[in-house]
């Protein structure tokens, strides 16, 4: 079975500043899909970013960009010039690109508060 | 047009009794899923539904968890004797599907349900 694991339970950075929230995971497939969600406190997800694993080339969507380090198992998200409505939960979620497997499995999640 | 819905917004019940929690998912999504979210932790998944395929019941966690959806509509999470560990938010998401290997579309997250046992 797949997991994936968040290490910073918690994280804080200056507003303008970049922050970089850490994911690794753990499966034997060699082609599967990895995102980021965002959860408010109106505790609605939002899906932040994308990365096919076998593309080699980062996914990037404005501010948010991923560092996919596939031997590692390692996706780390990096906002660039933070802003107050960043601040939420982060969750790192993994799917199987097998067919069938719909399912996200998700990391415990870090906290991020952006300081003024 | 409109986001996946789900009811009550919050339920607050007595141990031992039953509930029973709504989504309403966006029209022409053809897959539906149902997730737990204990306090600080991720997001557990409980069911999926995929058009009149069998549902995947892998991730239920006793027989006292059980869903239904009637076609591609809404579908309903019920918790027979509930117990004060089912205490979380219960998250619904629904999706397009394209039978074809890999494809994937996003999964839309509604609000949540915040279910209390007392």
């Amino acid at each position: 079975a797949q997991t994936v694991t968040q290490s910073q339970p918690e994280m804080s950075v200056q507003e303008a500043e970049t922050v970089t929230l850490s994911c690794t995971y753990d499966t034997s497939e060699s082609d599967y899909y990895l995102f980021w969600y965002k959860q408010p406190p109106s505790r609605q997800m939002i899906l932040v970013i994308r990365q096919e694993a076998y593309k080699q080339q980062n996914a990037t969507e404005n501010r948010f960009s991923v560092n996919f380090q596939k031997a590692a198992k390692s996706f780390s998200l990096k906002i660039s010039d933070s802003q107050l409505g960043d601040a939420a939960m982060y969750f790192c979620a993994y799917r199987s690109r097998i067919q069938g497997a719909q399912k996200l499995v998700f990391g415990q999640g870090t906290r991020l508060t952006i300081n003024p | 047009g409109a986001g996946v819905s789900q009811s009550p917004s919050n339920k607050v019940t007595e141990k031992g009794k039953d509930v029973e929690l709504r989504c309403d998912p966006i029209s022409g999504h053809t897959a539906l899923y149902w997730y737990r979210q204990r306090l600080g932790q991720g997001l557990e998944f409980l069911i999926y539904f995929q058009g009149n395929s069998a549902p995947d019941k892998s991730g239920l966690p006793s027989d006292r968890f059980s869903a239904e959806r009637t076609g591609e509509s809404v579908s309903t999470l019920t918790i027979q004797r509930t117990q004060q560990e089912d205490s979380a938010v219960y998250l619904c998401a629904s999706s397009l599907v394209l039978l074809t290997y890999g494809k994937v579309y996003e999964q839309y997250f509604g609000p949540g349900t915040r279910l209390t046992v007392t």
